[in-house]
């Protein structure tokens, strides 16, 4: 049973435009939210977390939103780079010492 | 800055041998954590350890095992190598009770068993 999921394996944007990456969850209890990003070959890096208690955070170019009335949070890129191009994980816990549970992830292209 | 290494980044073993994938974190984190990342299946946690000679299975354990005998050090272990632990498998550390709950992960150490 899948309890996160992004169902768009892949996205492809203009440099400039914004990039909407979404995330559903299935578990009510989880009380946290991240996103990572992942080059090929290296190892996935943190970006941007929201707790549920928050409906929004925001850091740089980076936008999480939450809406957990519809289980469902995204992560906006404004303005995306070609550097931005990388696989993006959403993932979700519950506790402060519980593990994390990833989806499958999503592939974003943004072209120059 | 947290460092969190892995022995291999490339590793090439024979279906059989024993395998070890050893990981290091220098920032004293209590948690740590091995994952296998698969195309289309995301990153799908084996084993992790709360701390020094503590561990929990994961959502796929068959076929690992896990040792944690130091803080700074998370072994995974592969009992019998097969053709379908062909993966890249990553490692993690987190500080317990830290203010956010991010896991640190080292670069990946891509395994292919022939």
């Amino acid at each position: 049973d899948q309890q996160v999921k992004q169902n768009s394996p892949s996205l492809s944007v203009q440099e400039g435009r914004i990039s909407i990456l979404n995330c559903d969850y299935t578990n009510s209890m989880f009380d946290y939210f991240l996103w990572y990003k992942k080059y090929p070959a290296e190892g996935p890096t943190f970006l941007i977390s929201i707790s549920s208690i928050k409906d929004k955070n925001e850091d740089g170019r980076f936008t999480v939103f939450l809406n957990k009335s519809a289980k469902h949070l995204s992560l906006h890129i404004v303005p995306s780079q070609p550097g931005d191009s990388a696989v993006y994980f959403c993932a979700a816990g519950s506790g402060a010492n519980s593990k994390l549970t990833f989806g499958k992830g999503i592939t974003l292209s943004v072209r120059p | 800055d947290v460092k969190v290494t892995q022995s291999s980044r490339y590793l090439v073993k024979r279906t059989g041998e024993k395998v070890f994938l050893e990981c290091v974190q220098d920032m004293d984190h209590e948690n740590m954590f091995w994952y296998r990342q698969d195309p289309g299946l995301g990153l799908r946690l084996i084993y992790f350890s709360y701390d020094v000679k503590m561990k929990e299975k994961g959502d796929i354990p068959e076929g690992y095992s896990v040792s944690r005998e130091k803080k700074e050090r998370f072994s995974l272990i592969l009992e019998s190598a097969s053709t379908n632990q062909t993966s890249m498998y990553l490692c993690a550390s987190r500080l317990a009770g830290g203010r956010i709950y991010e896991q640190y992960f080292g670069p990946g150490t891509r395994l292919t068993v022939t």
